[in-house]
């Protein structure tokens, strides 16, 4: 079926780095752009970053660019986002999501992964 | 960045009730609108595409209407399910999409 699974999470400390993967099965990966996507504890959806099908074009929230890097692998059917300098306000579930339907409406979304940035 | 308001923030409703969700954009969007439902722990989910379309599977219970800047997401007769939170996106800027703060349906 299907499928976004996302992983890599965990506890950092400010200043430090993680590298977020998402794990796509079930459709023609390298056809559709990706889009990382965060929700703070307690509050909203965040778009973080897109990458096109064929990675050649790649936007970033104001609030993480020059911190986070996109990529993917269509050879391995996988979307990456490394995050270094990290922050307490980045500390958030982070989502991969796709728009394989149409519409640029997010119809794909992974489980996500929490990312806590604290001493 | 385009900045989307939803209203109202929080709503007490009853099974069978029929609720309404308003969402409105800080300039016109065409009908590039779509809402989601997120229920606690999980990951949203896509309701309502291009403003009024609705998402395969979803239940015919819920609707979607408006264009160029003001938007509704009406749930006809509330099921037990549908105590959640909802979230307008607007895609005219795609890539960089903005979600409105949220909407929470709580049960009364």
């Amino acid at each position: 079926q299907v499928q976004l699974v996302e992983s890599g999470g965990g506890l950092v400390k400010p200043g430090g780095s993680l590298r977020l993967s998402c794990a796509a099965s079930g459709f023609t990966f390298s056809d559709y752009y990706m889009s990382w996507i965060r929700q703070a504890p307690g509050k909203g959806l965040e778009w973080v970053s897109y990458i096109s099908s064929s990675g050649s074009t790649i936007y970033y929230a104001d609030s993480v660019k020059g911190r986070f890097t996109i990529s993917r692998d269509n050879a391995k059917n996988s979307l990456y986002l490394q995050m270094n300098s990290l922050r307490a306000e980045d500390t958030a579930v982070y989502y991969c999501a796709s728009a394989v339907a149409g519409w640029d409406a997010f119809d794909i979304w992974g489980q996500g992964t929490m990312v806590t940035v604290s001493s | 960045d385009i900045q989307m308001t939803q209203s109202p923030s929080s709503l007490s409703a009853s099974v069978g009730d029929r609720v309404t969700i308003t969402c409105r954009a800080s300039q016109s969007i065409s009908s590039y609108l779509n809402w989601y439902q997120q229920k606690p722990g999980k990951a949203p989910k896509l309701l309502i595409y291009a403003a009024s379309s609705l998402q395969s599977g979803v239940p015919s219970r819920f609707s979607g209407s408006g264009s160029g800047t003001d938007f509704t997401l009406t749930i006809s007769s509330l099921q037990p399910e549908d105590f959640a939170t909802y979230y307008c996106q607007q895609s005219y800027s795609t890539p960089r999409v903005t979600f409105g703060q949220g909407t929470r349906l709580e049960i009364k």
